[in-house]
């Protein structure tokens, strides 16, 4: 069972066109992270929300994290071929004591057409 | 600015031989992971390292060891390698364990079992 589900899978838009991304699960997070990969290469941080209700807006992209911390939206306006990529959510969860462990959505796999 | 590095980025191993995957950070962050990325099966940790001199189990540990070298560098080796271990292994850092702090990816090693 997949801890953290993102939906959808998979996602081609035209570009200029808005889309939101999902990130759920049954349990409670103490933060959560959004990352993009590009191909070859290793996922970068976009975002780290913290705060039940957060809402942080990076240019384009706004990323929402739920009231009880357990799921998580990231929205693109005007989605730009640039956008392209695979959208990885993690879940920060108690692993024992103070150490956390970040647990991967499988993604959200974007193609933004020109 | 070379955060963190793998090496070697490709490698082609018959069933049976031994590796090891290396990685060194330069952000003196004090945590330090292992991953692998198969496709559909999102990320997965394997080992990590939440502070130098300690490692400990992730999700997916049987087949492989660690070794935390020092502060820096943090290897990953496969004794007997096998076909269901081909992947995609990112190696991560963060400054802490706590789960708050971003991970900062390497550009992963690409491994293929014969």
């Amino acid at each position: 069972t997949q801890l953290l589900e993102q939906s959808p899978q998979f996602l081609s838009i035209q570009e200029g066109e808005n889309l939101t991304v999902y990130c759920n699960s049954s349990s409670v997070f103490s933060s959560l992270q959004w990352y993009r990969q590009e191909p070859g290469e290793g996922p970068v941080l976009l975002v780290t929300v913290v705060t039940g209700g957060e809402v942080k807006k990076l240019k384009r992209l706004t990323f929402q994290f739920g009231d009880a911390r357990k799921d998580s939206s990231l929205h693109i306006t005007a989605a730009q071929p640039g956008d392209t990529g695979l959208y990885l959510c993690a879940g920060a969860l108690s692993s024992g004591g103070s150490n956390y462990k970040l647990t991967f959505g499988k993604g959200t796999l974007l193609t933004v057409n020109p | 600015n070379a955060g963190v590095t793998q090496t070697p980025k490709f490698q082609v191993l018959k069933t049976g031989q031994s590796m090891t995957l290396q990685c060194a950070q330069d952000m003196n962050h004090n945590s330090m992971y292992w991953y692998r990325q198969d496709p559909g099966m999102g990320l997965r940790l394997i080992y990590y390292s939440a502070s130098e001199g300690t490692t400990d189990k992730g999700e997916v540990p049987n087949g492989y060891n660690v070794s935390r070298l020092n502060k820096r560098e943090f290897s990953l080796r496969l004794e007997s390698a096998a076909p269901s271990q081909t992947s995609v292994y990112f190696c991560a850092s963060s400054r802490s364990r706590y789960g708050n702090q971003p991970q900062h990816f390497g550009d992963g090693t690409r491994l293929s079992i014969l």
